[in-house]
Order: structure tokens, then C-alpha cells, then sequence
């Protein structure tokens, strides 16, 4: 009964760093999204993707990459982490995306130092 | 635009009834959400609604919306202290059908003192 799960729970990285924060789901879902969440804000969409090898922009996707290489994995990369990617970040998954319940990872707290 | 505001701290004591409001600016927003995060977990769906609805009611959970003034409230009745979280609002319109966006407002902390 897994849901969604991402790895690693917390991160400190240095400035100018790359990381992967990783996301796995085992309910065979079409729809894939990841998420950032700073304080004031509510959660801001980066990326999403509709289908194994289907990704597209998010509305702050700057400094980001991700691929959706099967169904169940959807990574985010970080290229070179500056300070303002300090967050708390969130994975997602819907059926599709339109289904009304999206299922969320517990978060992957990162900071960059 | 899209956009969604919520008030940012609510307190209440333990067995009053909470009322946490949310306001929107997509007249074609379809669905409202409301999730809860707790401390250090993810968001968890609490409950729905679809446009055309003007209430729903789960349990404790009662939320009204109000299309003309593009108002949701979820009010938690007989609050315990199990309910202090960050309660999220969120809509999605047939704009963001494609990209299964939602758009969440900042979030809602409430306290509940015993």
C-alpha cells in the first residue's frame, strides 16, 4: 500500500551542486506532477507529465528537469542548485488529469546553502 | 486570472467548530478541493466539491460554496486536537484540464488548544 513515495526525505546541498530527488508510484497512474511549496506561497506546479515519455513545463520550471522514462518513475532534477530552490518539494500522482484525487509523496525538504 | 487567497492562522479551542474560508477568482473553476498537511507529511484529500454544488457534507466536514461570490468554507465541527494542520484550497477549471494543474491557495494553519 505504498501511494506515492519520494526520496530522500531531506537535503543540504551546496550552491552550483546537482542532485535527483526521486518519485515512485505503484498504482499504475498516467499522471505524474512535482510540486514546490514555500512558506505564504501554497504549492506551485514545475513539471508534469502525462504518460511515460510525455513531460512538459509546470508554471516555475526554471532550473528544473525531468524525464518519464516508465510509468512509475518521475524524477526531478536539480542542474546547478542556487538558494532560491530551497524548499519544501512535493510529488504527485492523479489516474489522469483530470481525476478528481491526486495522491501525494510526504515531501522532500531541500536546502541549498 | 487563477488565483486562490486564504487567511494564513486560525485558532480555536478544542470542541468549537472551525471555519476556514477561501476565496477564487476562476468563475470556470469545475472541482474545489480541500487537503490537510500535517506536520512533516504530505497532503492528504480531505473532501471536494463539484461546481454546481452549493454543500457537501462528510462527517465533521461541511463545506459551502457560494459560486456567485467565489467563496469556499470548510467548517470542521467539534474540533479535536488531531485537527491542528495546514488546511490547503485548491480549484481546477477546464483550462487546466490538460496539464492537471491545481491551483492551491497559501494555506490555512490551524491551532487547536486543548
Amino acid at each position: 500500500n505504498a501511494g506515492v513515495t519520494q526520496t530522500p526525505k531531506f537535503q543540504v546541498l551546496k550552491t552550483g551542486q546537482s542532485m535527483t530527488l526521486q518519485c515512485a508510484q505503484d498504482m499504475n497512474h498516467e499522471y505524474m506532477s512535482w510540486y514546490r511549496q514555500d512558506p505564504g506561497m501554497g504549492l506551485r506546479l514545475i513539471h508534469y507529465s502525462v504518460g511515460a515519455g510525455i513531460t512538459d513545463q509546470g508554471e516555475v520550471p526554471n532550473g528544473y528537469n525531468v524525464s518519464r522514462s516508465t510509468t512509475e518513475d518521475f524524477p526531478l532534477r536539480l542542474l546547478s542548485a542556487a538558494p532560491s530552490q530551497t524548499s519544501v518539494y512535493f510529488c504527485a500522482s492523479r489516474r489522469n488529469p483530470g481525476a478528481n484525487e491526486a495522491f501525494f509523496g510526504q515531501g522532500t525538504r531541500l536546502t541549498v546553502v | 486570472g487563477e488565483d486562490v487567497e486564504q487567511s494564513l492562522f486560525l485558532s480555536v479551542r478544542e470542541g468549537d467548530s472551525s471555519v476556514i474560508n477561501c476565496t477564487y477568482t476562476d468563475s470556470s473553476s469545475t472541482y474545489l478541493y480541500w487537503y490537510k498537511q500535517e506536520p512533516g507529511a504530505g497532503l492528504q484529500l480531505l473532501t471536494y466539491i463539484f461546481s454546481n454544488m452549493d454543500m457537501k457534507q462528510d462527517q465533521r466536514l461541511t463545506v459551502l460554496l457560494n459560486k456567485k461570490d467565489k467563496h469556499l468554507s470548510l467548517r470542521i465541527a467539534d474540533t479535536q486536537t488531531g485537527d491542528s494542520a495546514i488546511y490547503f484550497c485548491a480549484e481546477t477549471s477546464p483550462r487546466s484540464s490538460n496539464t492537471g494543474k491545481l491551483i492551491f491557495g497559501q494555506g490555512t494553519t490551524l491551532q487547536v488548544k486543548p
